[in-house]
């Protein structure tokens, strides 16, 4: 079965510095991996996904994550926050041929200090 | 373009009635999903569908029924509802690659957010 852990449940850092989102995540088969955001009462939207091309992927509003298969890690990353970043971040994994089977990690908030 | 939708936005419920969260996608998409949203656990993944006339359970399906008439729709019935059973719950849907299966994809709606008391 797969799952996923996500290293902290809130993280806060300074505008214009460096963001890291850590995910671990276990898995029997090679896995599809993705980072998703959920903004204050709203649902969550797709930053970025890992399918087994480029283990670098890079995602929107300036995010990208690595795939590490000899940590069996995921972290997202951000070179410089901004205010607008402040949100929830979730870790999911699936099989590959089974993302109806999405399973989630519990979830980052990142704050975001002026 | 509406993407997913989901009604109510906020309900209140006594223990052991019974209610219909709606959800609707103008996508064409062949996979529909529940998850239920709680405090530090994440999402998990209650009943999803590959197709009308398919559906299947997730992580946590007790206590709630599904069915896809058509592909548009796929609502979630609670049966007699619980303390337990109170969380925010989302709707997503995403595209499906044939033999492959869903993308991974999902396309959330913004949830509906249940209290039972």
């Amino acid at each position: 079965a797969q799952s996923v852990t996500q290293l902290g449940s809130h993280v806060s850092v300074s505008e214009g510095a460096l963001v890291l989102l850590r995910c671990n995540y276990s898995s029997s088969v090679p896995p599809y991996l993705f980072w998703y955001v959920q903004y204050p009462n709203q649902g969550l939207q797709l930053l970025l996904k890992y399918t087994s091309a480029a283990t670098l992927v890079k995602g929107i509003n300036g995010f990208e994550a690595e795939f590490k298969k000899s940590e069996t890690s995921f972290h997202l990353t951000k070179p410089s926050a901004h205010m607008s970043d402040a949100a929830e971040y979730f870790c999911a994994v699936s099989k590959r041929g089974g993302a109806q089977k999405l399973v989630f990690g519990q979830g980052t908030r990142l704050t975001i200090n002026p | 373009n509406a993407g997913v939708t989901q009604t109510p936005k906020f309900q209140v419920l006594k223990t052991g009635q019974s209610m219909t969260l709606q959800c609707a996608q103008d996508m064409n998409h062949e996979y529909m999903s529940w998850y239920r949203q709680d405090p530090g656990m994440g999402l998990r993944l209650i009943h999803y569908s590959v197709g009308a006339g398919i559906t299947d359970q997730g992580e946590v399906p007790n206590g709630y029924n599904v069915s896809r008439s058509t592909t548009e729709d796929f609502p979630l019935r609670l049966l007699s509802a619980a303390p337990s059973q109170t969380s925010v719950y989302f709707c997503a849907s995403s595209y499906s690659m044939g033999a492959y299966g869903p993308t991974g994809e999902l396309f959330f709606g913004e949830g509906s957010r249940l209290t039972v008391l």
